[in-house]
Protein backbone atom coordinates (compact mmCIF):
# COMPACT_ATOMS: atom_id res chain seq x y z
CA UNK A 1 0.00 0.00 0.00
CA UNK A 2 1.12 3.69 -0.20
CA UNK A 3 2.65 5.12 2.65
CA UNK A 4 1.10 7.44 5.14
CA UNK A 5 3.86 9.65 7.01
CA UNK A 6 3.29 11.63 10.73
CA UNK A 7 6.32 12.53 12.57
CA UNK A 8 6.24 10.32 16.29
CA UNK A 9 6.12 12.88 18.91
CA UNK A 10 4.85 16.77 19.31
CA UNK A 11 4.73 18.40 22.83
CA UNK A 12 2.93 21.50 23.66
CA UNK A 13 1.43 23.49 26.68
CA UNK A 14 -1.84 23.30 27.45
CA UNK A 15 -3.92 26.12 26.69
CA UNK A 16 -1.80 26.42 23.28
CA UNK A 17 -3.05 25.07 19.86
CA UNK A 18 -1.46 21.63 18.63
CA UNK A 19 -0.82 21.02 14.56
CA UNK A 20 -0.67 17.53 13.76
CA UNK A 21 0.97 17.18 10.24
CA UNK A 22 0.58 14.20 8.00
CA UNK A 23 1.78 13.53 4.25
CA UNK A 24 0.42 10.97 2.16
CA UNK A 25 1.30 9.65 -1.50
CA UNK A 26 -1.35 8.42 -3.39
CA UNK A 27 -3.33 11.04 -5.19
CA UNK A 28 -6.38 9.30 -5.76
CA UNK A 29 -7.29 9.33 -1.99
CA UNK A 30 -11.04 9.74 -1.72
CA UNK A 31 -11.12 10.68 1.99
CA UNK A 32 -8.41 11.51 4.54
CA UNK A 33 -9.52 11.05 8.56
CA UNK A 34 -8.30 11.82 11.76
CA UNK A 35 -8.49 9.69 14.63
CA UNK A 36 -7.40 9.30 18.44
CA UNK A 37 -7.00 6.62 20.62
CA UNK A 38 -5.71 6.44 24.30
CA UNK A 39 -4.03 4.11 26.00
CA UNK A 40 -5.48 0.72 26.03
CA UNK A 41 -8.62 1.96 24.12
CA UNK A 42 -9.87 1.50 20.51
CA UNK A 43 -10.28 4.04 17.86
CA UNK A 44 -12.13 7.14 17.97
CA UNK A 45 -13.58 8.66 14.80
CA UNK A 46 -12.60 12.84 15.04
CA UNK A 47 -13.47 14.21 11.51
CA UNK A 48 -12.78 13.12 8.27
CA UNK A 49 -12.58 15.69 4.80
CA UNK A 50 -13.15 14.75 1.16
CA UNK A 51 -10.75 14.88 -0.63
CA UNK A 52 -11.99 18.69 -2.74
CA UNK A 53 -12.15 20.27 0.38
CA UNK A 54 -9.38 22.48 1.56
CA UNK A 55 -10.79 23.18 5.32
CA UNK A 56 -13.25 22.10 7.40
CA UNK A 57 -13.70 22.93 11.10
CA UNK A 58 -15.09 21.36 13.82
CA UNK A 59 -15.56 22.73 17.55
CA UNK A 60 -11.73 23.02 18.21
CA UNK A 61 -10.56 20.83 15.29
CA UNK A 62 -9.88 22.23 12.14
CA UNK A 63 -8.28 19.92 9.03
CA UNK A 64 -6.31 21.76 6.45
CA UNK A 65 -5.81 19.85 3.51
CA UNK A 66 -3.25 20.70 0.56
CA UNK A 67 -4.20 18.39 -1.91
CA UNK A 68 -1.32 19.21 -4.13
CA UNK A 69 1.38 18.77 -1.95
CA UNK A 70 -1.04 16.24 -0.04
CA UNK A 71 -0.62 17.09 2.91
CA UNK A 72 -3.08 17.24 5.75
CA UNK A 73 -2.80 18.57 9.28
CA UNK A 74 -5.46 18.75 12.31
CA UNK A 75 -5.13 21.64 14.65
CA UNK A 76 -6.24 21.37 18.27
CA UNK A 77 -7.10 24.66 19.74
CA UNK A 78 -6.66 25.06 23.01
CA UNK A 79 -4.96 21.41 24.07
CA UNK A 80 -6.37 19.98 27.25
CA UNK A 81 -4.92 17.32 29.31
CA UNK A 82 -8.04 15.24 27.46
CA UNK A 83 -6.46 15.78 24.47
CA UNK A 84 -3.27 13.52 25.51
CA UNK A 85 -3.38 10.81 23.18
CA UNK A 86 -1.52 8.97 19.66
CA UNK A 87 -3.75 10.84 16.74
CA UNK A 88 -3.40 9.00 13.37
CA UNK A 89 -5.10 10.09 9.83
CA UNK A 90 -5.81 7.69 7.71
CA UNK A 91 -6.56 7.87 3.60
CA UNK A 92 -9.29 5.74 1.71
CA UNK A 93 -8.89 5.36 -1.61
CA UNK A 94 -11.15 4.28 -3.94
CA UNK A 95 -14.73 4.44 -4.05
CA UNK A 96 -15.99 0.84 -2.70
CA UNK A 97 -15.11 -0.48 0.87
CA UNK A 98 -11.78 -0.84 1.07
CA UNK A 99 -10.71 -0.08 4.56
CA UNK A 100 -7.77 2.45 5.49
CA UNK A 101 -4.19 3.17 5.17
CA UNK A 102 -3.15 4.34 8.44
CA UNK A 103 0.02 6.72 9.42
CA UNK A 104 2.56 5.68 11.82
CA UNK A 105 0.62 7.86 14.70
CA UNK A 106 1.71 10.90 16.59
CA UNK A 107 1.76 10.72 20.35
CA UNK A 108 0.73 14.08 21.17
CA UNK A 109 2.07 15.18 24.94
CA UNK A 110 0.76 17.86 27.20
CA UNK A 111 2.70 19.66 29.11
CA UNK A 112 1.08 21.37 32.14
CA UNK B 1 -25.50 4.90 18.39
CA UNK B 2 -22.33 5.00 16.85
CA UNK B 3 -21.01 2.04 19.23
CA UNK B 4 -19.47 -1.20 17.58
CA UNK B 5 -19.26 -3.67 20.56
CA UNK B 6 -16.28 -6.59 20.68
CA UNK B 7 -15.80 -9.40 23.13
CA UNK B 8 -14.17 -10.41 24.91
CA UNK B 9 -12.28 -7.56 25.99
CA UNK B 10 -9.03 -9.46 26.64
CA UNK B 11 -7.98 -13.42 25.82
CA UNK B 12 -5.68 -15.36 26.91
CA UNK B 13 -4.87 -18.65 24.75
CA UNK B 14 -2.50 -21.38 24.30
CA UNK B 15 -1.52 -22.24 20.51
CA UNK B 16 -3.75 -25.54 20.70
CA UNK B 17 -6.57 -23.60 21.34
CA UNK B 18 -9.75 -22.81 19.28
CA UNK B 19 -11.14 -19.13 19.85
CA UNK B 20 -13.81 -16.87 18.63
CA UNK B 21 -13.60 -12.91 18.58
CA UNK B 22 -16.96 -11.47 18.64
CA UNK B 23 -18.10 -7.94 16.89
CA UNK B 24 -21.83 -6.41 17.16
CA UNK B 25 -23.06 -3.02 15.24
CA UNK B 26 -26.66 -1.88 14.89
CA UNK B 27 -25.82 1.17 12.65
CA UNK B 28 -27.06 -0.66 9.26
CA UNK B 29 -23.89 -0.76 7.84
CA UNK B 30 -23.10 -2.94 5.46
CA UNK B 31 -19.35 -3.36 5.35
CA UNK B 32 -17.14 -4.09 8.44
CA UNK B 33 -13.49 -4.67 9.17
CA UNK B 34 -11.39 -6.45 11.36
CA UNK B 35 -7.66 -5.02 11.87
CA UNK B 36 -4.90 -5.86 13.70
CA UNK B 37 -2.93 -3.20 15.87
CA UNK B 38 0.39 -4.68 17.58
CA UNK B 39 2.22 -2.70 20.15
CA UNK B 40 3.20 0.86 19.35
CA UNK B 41 1.81 0.51 15.74
CA UNK B 42 -0.95 1.96 13.72
CA UNK B 43 -4.08 -0.66 12.51
CA UNK B 44 -3.25 -2.91 9.60
CA UNK B 45 -6.27 -4.04 8.05
CA UNK B 46 -7.37 -8.36 7.90
CA UNK B 47 -10.70 -8.45 6.08
CA UNK B 48 -13.28 -6.96 4.65
CA UNK B 49 -16.73 -7.64 4.59
CA UNK B 50 -19.50 -5.72 2.19
CA UNK B 51 -22.60 -7.09 2.19
CA UNK B 52 -21.96 -9.52 4.50
CA UNK B 53 -19.42 -11.14 1.62
CA UNK B 54 -15.69 -11.47 1.90
CA UNK B 55 -14.59 -8.47 -0.46
CA UNK B 56 -11.10 -8.49 1.24
CA UNK B 57 -8.43 -10.58 2.39
CA UNK B 58 -4.98 -8.85 3.22
CA UNK B 59 -3.11 -12.40 2.92
CA UNK B 60 -3.71 -13.24 6.05
CA UNK B 61 -2.71 -16.94 7.14
CA UNK B 62 -5.58 -19.35 7.52
CA UNK B 63 -5.17 -19.89 11.28
CA UNK B 64 -7.46 -16.78 11.16
CA UNK B 65 -11.05 -17.59 9.73
CA UNK B 66 -13.25 -14.75 9.50
CA UNK B 67 -17.40 -15.08 9.17
CA UNK B 68 -20.01 -13.04 8.61
CA UNK B 69 -23.16 -14.62 10.19
CA UNK B 70 -25.60 -11.33 9.43
CA UNK B 71 -25.12 -7.81 8.71
CA UNK B 72 -24.97 -6.85 12.41
CA UNK B 73 -22.25 -9.72 13.14
CA UNK B 74 -18.66 -10.55 12.56
CA UNK B 75 -16.63 -12.81 14.03
CA UNK B 76 -13.08 -13.58 13.84
CA UNK B 77 -11.90 -17.61 14.46
CA UNK B 78 -8.68 -18.21 15.94
CA UNK B 79 -7.14 -21.56 15.65
CA UNK B 80 -3.02 -22.83 15.91
CA UNK B 81 -1.73 -19.06 16.52
CA UNK B 82 1.76 -18.51 17.14
CA UNK B 83 2.79 -15.86 20.03
CA UNK B 84 3.59 -13.20 17.00
CA UNK B 85 -0.18 -13.15 16.70
CA UNK B 86 -0.64 -11.41 19.93
CA UNK B 87 -2.20 -7.76 18.85
CA UNK B 88 -5.14 -5.91 19.93
CA UNK B 89 -7.90 -7.03 17.37
CA UNK B 90 -10.00 -4.05 16.21
CA UNK B 91 -13.41 -4.35 14.50
CA UNK B 92 -15.31 -1.93 12.67
CA UNK B 93 -17.73 -1.29 10.71
CA UNK B 94 -18.65 1.62 7.97
CA UNK B 95 -21.36 2.51 5.49
CA UNK B 96 -20.66 0.56 1.75
CA UNK B 97 -21.41 4.90 -0.02
CA UNK B 98 -20.21 8.33 0.84
CA UNK B 99 -18.21 9.25 3.33
CA UNK B 100 -17.18 5.52 4.65
CA UNK B 101 -16.76 6.52 8.13
CA UNK B 102 -15.19 4.05 10.18
CA UNK B 103 -16.49 3.29 13.42
CA UNK B 104 -14.03 1.53 15.86
CA UNK B 105 -14.98 -1.19 18.66
CA UNK B 106 -12.61 -0.90 21.78
CA UNK B 107 -10.59 -4.44 20.68
CA UNK B 108 -10.09 -7.45 21.77
CA UNK B 109 -6.45 -7.77 23.60
CA UNK B 110 -5.26 -11.12 22.41
CA UNK B 111 -2.27 -12.90 23.98
CA UNK B 112 -1.25 -16.03 22.73
CA UNK B 113 0.84 -18.10 25.32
Amino acid sequence: GEDVEQSLFLSVREGDSSVINCTYTDSSSTYLYWYKQEPGAGLQLLTYIFSNMDMKQDQRLTVLLNKKDKHLSLRIADTQTGDSAIYFCAEKIGGGADGLTFGKGTHLIIQP
Amino acid sequence: DTEVTQTPKHLVMGMTNKKSLKCEQHMGHRAMYWYKQKAKKPPELMFVYSYEKLSINESVPSRFSPECPNSSLLNLHLHALQPEDSALYLCASSQEEGSQKAFFGQGTRLTVV
